[in-house]
């Protein structure tokens, strides 16, 4: 059973703020939620983590709700660079059912 | 730059040969993880290891066979390898394989990109 739902992709233009959200019905009371980006033959990168309410950092911020199903990845003022798959986890990697799933695959357009 | 090095960045193979990829982290992290990225599929993890002891194996068919000499170098040999083994494998590294619903930020290599012949 899938612990994370997200789109499977998106499309953005240049200078767009971009929302990707993801859905973890299950998320237990312990459990973070951390995002990676990937861009093609490279290995994924931390983004953000966060546990409740809002996180910023200089590259997104991260909006959790406050019953924790579900959380947002915030892209301001997309670039063309910023083209790559998403991923959202929950959890540590002590818990079986924390993986990287498909992701979400932005592509942002001139 | 993360830190992370895997060496080599690309390998071809046939079936029959044996080779080994080689990972080695800088950051003074203690556990270490071995990922396969097929075409068009979500990141596998394979293998990860605590402290130089391998804690999770995921059904791994055995002609994988990895190797954590220390906490720093994680090996992973390869033998007898079936055309759909092609794939990038990514090698990773944490401070700790978390707990309590904590993730410690991983950090990947370049990843090697294995073809099999």
């Amino acid at each position: 059973l899938a612990k994370t739902t997200q789109p499977i992709s998106m499309d953005s233009y240049e200078g767009q703020e971009v929302n990707i959200t993801c859905s973890h019905n299950n998320i237990a009371t312990n459990d973070y939620i951390t995002w990676y980006q990937q861009f093609p033959s490279q290995g994924p990168r931390f983004i953000i983590q966060g546990y409740k309410t809002k996180v910023t950092n200089e590259v997104a911020s991260l909006f959790i709700p406050a019953d924790r199903k579900s959380s947002t990845l915030s892209l301001p003022r997309v670039s063309l660079s910023d083209t790559a798959v998403y991923y959202c986890l929950v959890g540590d990697m002590r818990d079986n059912d924390m993986r990287f799933g498909a992701g979400t695959r932005l592509t942002v357009k001139p | 730059e993360t830190g992370v090095t895997q060496t080599p960045r690309h390998l071809v193979m046939g079936m029959t040969n044996k080779k080994s990829l080689k990972c080695e982290q800088h950051l003074g992290h203690n556990a270490m993880y071995w990922y396969k990225q097929s075409a068009k599929k979500p990141l596998e993890l394979m293998f990860v290891y605590s402290l130089e002891e391998r804690v999770e194996n995921n059904s791994v068919p055995s002609r994988f066979s990895p190797e954590c000499p220390n906490s720093s170098h994680l090996f992973l040999h390869l033998h007898t390898l079936q055309p759909e083994d092609s794939a990038l494998y990514l090698c990773a590294s944490s401070q700790s394989t978390g707990g309590q619903g904590v993730q410690d930020t991983q950090y990947f290599g370049p990843g090697t990109r294995l073809t099999v012949l």
